[in-house]
């Protein structure tokens, strides 16, 4: 079994601070997904890594793949409220096959005004 | 194009009772996969279907099931449930290029077993 190890669970700053949300594994993977949700609502997709030493930024978002292809980061910069919600890692197993995509528990972001 | 839609979006059952939930994909994805999301265990892969075929199936006991129907549509059935069936379920229909796979989910069938 593939195991992501997202950090920290659980993460309340105020609004116009950095942070960085990390997603590990012992396990290499062929890509990594980040996604988002909302209370109420299914995960929405953000961004998708593939190659080792990858960053990709999407506006204030920044992601980054290990480049070993076992680790990913998430930094948000100057985070608003609009940022709150579970961010979710999910990876596919290099190792190919049949076990869908591997997901991480989340991290709960609070973004206080 | 429409986002993927699952019916139910809320479900009360009790102990012991079978439920059967209902997931249309986005036009044109002929991949349905199956999520468990509870707040202990986070997002758990059930299975996944392409062409009305099983092709991966995560590890849920065998009251779990699914199928999948020419159009695509998918279905998933859980039978005798427990207490800890109480979850959100959430289907995502996605298509794949080689090693890439994006998945679009659905707003989730929550389900709580009394």
């Amino acid at each position: 079994t593939q195991l992501l190890e997202q950090s920290p669970q659980f993460l309340s700053i105020q609004e116009g601070e950095n942070l960085t949300v990390y997603c590990n594994s012992s396990s290499v993977f062929s890509s990594l997904q980040w996604y988002r949700q909302e209370p109420g609502e299914g995960p929405v997709l953000l961004v998708t890594v593939v190659t080792g030493g990858e960053v990709k930024k999407l506006k204030r978002l920044t992601f980054q793949f290990g480049d070993a292809r076992k680790d990913s980061s998430l930094h948000i910069t100057a985070a608003q409220p609009g940022d709150t919600g579970l961010y979710l890692c999910a990876g596919v197993y290099s190792g190919g096959g049949a076990d869908g995509l591997t997901f991480g528990k989340g991290t709960h972001l609070i973004i206080q005004p | 194009k429409a986002g993927v839609t699952q019916t139910p979006r809320y479900l009360i059952k009790t102990r012991g009772q079978q439920v059967t939930l209902s997931c249309s994909p986005i036009s044109g994805h002929r991949s349905v996969s199956w999520y468990q999301q509870t707040p202990g265990q986070g997002l758990q892969f059930l299975f996944e279907y392409f062409s009305e075929t099983q092709r991966n199936k995560g590890n849920f006991p065998g009251r779990f099931s699914g199928r999948q129907f020419s159009n695509s549509r998918s279905e998933m059935n859980v039978s005798t449930l427990e207490l800890g069936d109480s979850a959100l379920y959430l289907c995502a229909s996605s298509y794949r290029t080689g090693y890439q796979e994006t998945q679009y989910f659905g707003p989730g069938t929550r389900l709580l077993v009394l």
